[in-house]
């Protein structure tokens, strides 16, 4: 089976402009969620989505939004991008049983805002 | 709001030693509890989950306890081998079931 897949590795933008990231998930997963790793403030979660339905979220703000295709593949995009945003973006896919049980996290996608 | 506290933050051990990770967490109605190992460079990865109903799990040379009354859960890594040095995440869900909140990890080095 092939893992979980994330476009592109590495990004570059400017502040002020937007950004989509894609996760395929584990055929079969029906759950992805989304994490910002940072050295400083570790993983934390941005949100879940559910059969195309946003099931969880995290404390970020409303420029932090998601969405879930029919095949279950996930984008997430950030506008307005801030210096701050520069991260490693996580998603992790799962049965989607529990929320966040067994999560499988792809290699993740490198942002940095200049 | 919810937090898990993870100590120590690094650890470095002698190969064949054993090493404890300690996660606390604030949110008494927590009921699951996942360690993920991520290596340099490389993707977390899934190495035990302990639900609330359960005290300890085992899985070869890792386990994991839980003490439910103090809100903290453990992470036990006997005959330690340099293939175990990584950085390792312990993590807990809130009161909800609606997120998973992360401690802010644990360097391991072990040295042969």
């Amino acid at each position: 089976k092939a893992g979980v897949t994330q476009t592109p590795r590495y990004l570059i933008k400017t502040r002020g402009q937007q950004v989509t990231l894609s996760c395929s998930p584990i055929s079969g997963h029906r759950s992805v969620s989304w994490y910002q790793q940072t050295p400083g403030q570790g993983l934390q979660f941005l949100f879940e989505y559910f059969s195309e339905t946003q099931r969880n979220k995290g404390n970020f703000p409303g420029r932090f939004s998601g969405r879930q295709f029919s095949n279950s593949r996930s984008e997430m995009n950030v506008s307005t991008l801030e210096l701050g945003d520069s991260a490693l973006y996580l998603c992790a896919s799962s049965l989607g049983t529990g929320s966040f049980e067994k999560l499988f996290f792809g290699s993740g996608t490198q942002l940095s805002v200049l | 709001g919810e937090n898990v506290e993870q100590h120590p933050s690094t650890l470095s051990v002698q190969e064949g030693d054993s090493a404890v990770i300690k996660c606390t967490y604030s949110d008494s109605a927590s009921n699951y509890f996942p360690w993920y190992k991520q290596e340099l460079g490389k993707r977390p990865q899934l190495i035990i989950d302990i639900r609330s109903n359960v005290g300890e799990k085992k899985d070869q040379r890792i386990a994991v306890t839980l003490n439910k009354t103090a809100k903290h859960f453990s992470l036990h890594i006997t005959e330690t081998q340099p293939e175990d040095s990584a950085v390792y995440f312990c993590a807990a869900t809130n009161q909800a079931g609606t997120a998973l909140i992360f401690g802010k990890g644990t360097t391991l080095s072990v040295s042969s």
